[in-house]
């Protein structure tokens, strides 16, 4: 499809379990970018990847969180021993380049720590 | 360090009435500004964006913002609501240099009939 895919889009999962999200970006962005969205609250920016530049990781809550981007194109967000804290939307967006700030986002993939 | 404060968690107007927005940021440098838009149960979407060009930036669906640096505001506008733009409503800064958005707390909108 044209535009950005995720994977799971709903994931529900025990506390203590490691969970692995993916994204597909728009074909040809070259910046990509995870945001977290819980209940009532707005976006909480995780991490974002611009090319071959090293990541911006300053929004990971914690060493339970990491991404990965490899060739440029796909992404996945892997969170280890899950919590329940963990529970939000995870939202993926990518970007022709991280200086327009046209973000396009992916519909998010829900995740539920049980 | 950017940041952005939507001064309204949630605005209710009816239909045909305007609608005002309202969103203050704090930036060191000269950012860029942004509109998003989600709808329920849907994805963001870009409403509209200011860059340092005109400082009245029109959107999508008759919204425009109006950039104002003496009140470091970036309020959003709407002559006349219409039930479809109920939706929560994002306002977000970015360094013009690029990098990561920040995004505001969100006020969601609602149209009574």
């Amino acid at each position: 499809g044209a535009g950005v895919s995720q994977s799971p889009s709903n994931k529900v999962t025990e506390k203590g379990k490691d969970v692995e999200l993916r994204c597909d970006p728009i074909s040809g962005h070259t910046a990509l970018y995870w945001y977290r969205q819980s209940l009532g609250q707005g976006l909480e920016f995780l991490i974002y990847f611009q090319g071959n530049s090293a990541p911006d990781k300053s929004g990971l809550p914690s060493d339970r969180f990491s991404a990965e981007r490899t060739g440029g194109s796909v992404s996945t967000l892997t969170i280890q021993r899950t919590q329940q804290e963990d529970s939000a939307v995870y939202l993926c967006a990518s970007s022709f380049t991280s200086r327009t700030g046209e973000l396009f986002f992916g519909e998010g993939s829900r995740l539920t720590v049980l | 360090a950017q940041s952005v404060t939507q001064l309204d968690s949630h605005v209710s107007v009816s239909e045909g009435t305007p609608v005002l927005l309202r969103c203050n940021y704090s930036s060191s440098y000269s950012p860029s500004l942004f509109w998003y838009v989600q709808h329920p149960n849907k994805g963001l979407q870009l409403l509209l964006k200011y860059t340092s060009a005109a400082t009245l930036v029109k959107g999508i669906n008759g919204f425009e913002a109006e950039f104002k640096k003496s009140e470091t505001s970036f309020h959003l506008t709407k002559p006349s609501a219409h039930m479809s733009d109920a939706a929560e409503y994002f306002c977000v800064v970015s360094p013009n240099q690029g990098g990561k958005l920040i995004f505001g707390q969100g006020t969601e909108l609602s149209v009574k009939p």
